[in-house]
C-alpha cells in the first residue's frame, strides 16, 4: 500500500515564526502535491511538484513556498506564520505518467497563535 | 480554468437507504478523470470511485457507483444500503493531463448516515 506520512498531526506555531511541514511518500511517485482545506472552501491547491526540484504554484501560493530535494519528500514552509493560515494542510502523492488516484496523507492541523 | 461544484453541504440518511451526492464541473476538455473521495472523521481522505471521460458506462463500486452525464458535465454519487461507517465528507474531484495531473476539488459534502 502507498503510504504518505506527514510529520505532525496536530502543531501550534506562534504568529512571525518560520514553520516546516514535512511530507514523504514511499512509492516513488513523480507528483506531490500540498493542499489548505478550510469548511466551506474544500481543498485549495497551494503548490505541486512534478520531480526533484520542480514546483509550480497552485491556487493560493502567497505566504507559502516548497522544497523538493529528493522525490520521496516534500515540505511546505510557512515563511512568517500568520493566524489566517490557522487551516489543516494535506500533503498528496500520484504518479506522474497516468491519471490514478491520489494518494493522502493524514493531515496536519495547523493553529498560528 | 476548470472548476468543481458540490452545491450540498451537509446531508443526511437512514441507515440502509439510498443517498445520491451532486457535482457538476466546467471544461472544455474532451479527456479527463473524475473522482469521489471520503474523508472520514479525523482519518485519512481515501478514494471511492473513478471514472474516466472517454468511458460511457458507469463506474461502480459494490455499494457505491455514479452517474456520469458528460454532455451535462455531471457527476453524482450513489450510495446504496447506506451503513453508518459512510458517514464522512465526500469530494468530488477534476483531473486532467497538463504536463502532469493536477487536482481540483469540490467544496464537499458531508453525509450523515443516522441509526
Amino acid at each position: 500500500d502507498v503510504k504518505v506520512t506527514q510529520s505532525s498531526r496536530y502543531l501550534v506555531k506562534r504568529t512571525g515564526e518560520k514553520v516546516f511541514l514535512e511530507c514523504v511518500q514511499d512509492m516513488d511517485h513523480e507528483n506531490m502535491f500540498w493542499y489548505r482545506q478550510d469548511p466551506g472552501l474544500g481543498l485549495r491547491l497551494i503548490y505541486f511538484s512534478y520531480d526533484v526540484k520542480m514546483k509550480e504554484k497552485g491556487d493560493i501560493p502567497e505566504g507559502y513556498s516548497v522544497s523538493r530535494e529528493k522525490k520521496e519528500r516534500f515540505s511546505l514552509i510557512l515563511e512568517s506564520a500568520s493566524t489566517n493560515q490557522t487551516s489543516m494542510y494535506l500533503c498528496a502523492s500520484s504518479l506522474g505518467t497516468a491519471s490514478t488516484e491520489a494518494f493522502f496523507g493524514q493531515g496536519t492541523r495547523l493553529t498560528v497563535v | 480554468a476548470q472548476t468543481v461544484t458540490q452545491s450540498q453541504p451537509e446531508m443526511s440518511v437512514q441507515e440502509a437507504e439510498t443517498v445520491t451526492l451532486s457535482c457538476t464541473y466546467d471544461t472544455s476538455e474532451n479527456n479527463y478523470y473524475l473522482f469521489w473521495y471520503k474523508q472520514p472523521p479525523s482519518r485519512q481522505m481515501i478514494l471511492v470511485i473513478r471514472q474516466e471521460a472517454y468511458k460511457q458506462q458507469n463506474a461502480t463500486e459494490n455499494r457505491f457507483s455514479v452517474n456520469f452525464q458528460k454532455a451535462a458535465k455531471s457527476f453524482s454519487l450513489k450510495i446504496s444500503d447506506s451503513q453508518l461507517g459512510d458517514t464522512a465528507m465526500y469530494f468530488c474531484a477534476f483531473t486532467r493531463y497538463v504536463g502532469t495531473y493536477k487536482y481540483i476539488f469540490g467544496t464537499g459534502t458531508r453525509l450523515k448516515v443516522l441509526a
